[in-house]
This record gives structure tokens, C-alpha cells and sequence, in this order.
């Protein structure tokens, strides 16, 4: 398996324009997550789904972050307008849950490195 | 409170010390604890995960599990300068949160020759 892919792996955009972007979790699995990591708030959970439904998006600063997952092998985060504030690394993570999952681990992409000028 | 709370570091430690790494959680039914090591420009990958109080050992890593006490340990012996990294503690959420990491805000560990 290649792992959970995430694209692009730089983004550099400027204010005001909108972002997407996407990951491919490890086939089978039931549970996605994407993150934020800043220096100075750390890793961040933004939003995760289990079998495609949202379960949790406290973690979404504000309306301008949506994240969707339309079927079990892809998923996005659109980021609309962005802001400088926004630059961060996102990464998207998933996992099999459940007796038959064994470890349990959360697998992580590469990430995507966003810069907002 | 937060959380998840860790060591703050940076931890610096000779070639061949021990590395202690300590990690505290606030929620009491939690049952399982991972340990996360993310190397810089890299994403975080999994070590070392526990459910049952005590240690648990796996080549020069230990984990140590306290639930009394809420708190989870790492020990890396006969430490490498390739062990230098930011190690992250994460529990997993129970009930509604179910699946969900909560992740520490990492302890940065340099192993110096």
C-alpha cells in the first residue's frame, strides 16, 4: 500500500484565495482526520469522519474552512478565503478502528505545506 | 488544564544516556496511549502504543503506563543521535470522541555525540 497520499505538498498562495486540498487515505480504512501543525499551537485535530460522515469539526477555526469526503478514498480541505494565518502544515491521518484493527495506529500523509502571502 | 500535557524540553542528552520523556492526561476513563517521534520536515510516525498499566518494552524503548496517576513515560536507552526528534504523546478519545487523538505539544529530544 502507498500510505495516505496528500497533494500538493507546497501550496503558496496569496490572501483572499481559495485552497483545497486533498487526501487519499489507505484503502480500508474507516477513519480520516486532518490536522494542523504550527509552532506555536502544535498538532491540531481540524476535523475526522468515520465511513465518510463528519463526526467532529470543533476543531475548524472558522466558516472558512469546510472539509468534505464524498466516498471512502478521498477527501479535501478547502480553506475559503485564505488568510496569512493560515500558513501551516496540514496533515490528513487515517486508521482501522474496531476488534479486528490490531494496533489501532493512525497512519499519517507527508502532509501539505501552506504558505498564505 | 490542557489535555494532553508533556515535558516541555528541549530535552538534550548525551550519545548512550537514557532519554526520559513524561507525558500527563486529564481524562480519567482513557485507555489508550500512543507515542508519536516526527523527525524535522517529516510527518509524525508511531513508535510505541499502551493500554495496560505497567511497561512495555520494545528493543531500546519503554513505555510506562500509570492510570492512577494519569501519566505515560517514554525511556529510550542507549540513546542515538538518530533518536533526536520531537516525540509526541497522544490518548484516545472514549464514548463520542472515539477514534480521536489528542495529541501533547511535544518534547524536542537532541542526542548529542
Amino acid at each position: 500500500d502507498a500510505g495516505v497520499i496528500q497533494s500538493p505538498r507546497h501550496e503558496v498562495t496569496e490572501m483572499g484565495q481559495e485552497v483545497t486540498l486533498r487526501c487519499k487515505p489507505i484503502s480500508g480504512h474507516d477513519y480520516l482526520f486532518w490536522y494542523r501543525q504550527t509552532m506555536m499551537r502544535g498538532l491540531e485535530l481540524l476535523i475526522y469522519f468515520n465511513n465518510n460522515v463528519p463526526i467532529d469539526d470543533s476543531g475548524m477555526p472558522e466558516d472558512r474552512f469546510s472539509a468534505k469526503m464524498p466516498n471512502a478514498s478521498f477527501s479535501t480541505l478547502k480553506i475559503q478565503p485564505s488568510e496569512p494565518r493560515d500558513s501551516a502544515v496540514y496533515f490528513c491521518a487515517s486508521s482501522l478502528e474496531g476488534e479486528l484493527a490490531g494496533s489501532n495506529e493512525q497512519f499519517f500523509g507527508p502532509g501539505t505545506r501552506l504558505t498564505v502571502l | 488544564q490542557k489535555e494532553v500535557e508533556q515535558n516541555s524540553g528541549p530535552l538534550s542528552v548525551p550519545e548512550g544516556a537514557i532519554a526520559s520523556l513524561n507525558c500527563t492526561y486529564s481524562d480519567r476513563v482513557s485507555q489508550s496511549f500512543f507515542w508519536y517521534r516526527q523527525y524535522s520536515g517529516k510527518s509524525p510516525e508511531l513508535i510505541m502504543s499502551i493500554y495496560s498499566n505497567g511497561d512495555k518494552e520494545d528493543g531500546r524503548f519503554t513505555a510506562q503506563l500509570n492510570k492512577a496517576s494519569q501519566y505515560v513515560s517514554l525511556l529510550i536507552r542507549d540513546s542515538q543521535p538518530s533518536d533526536s526528534a520531537t516525540y509526541l504523546c497522544a490518548v484516545k478519545g472514549t464514548g463520542t470522541s472515539y477514534g480521536k487523538l489528542t495529541f501533547g505539544q511535544g518534547t524536542i529530544l537532541t542526542v548529542h555525540p
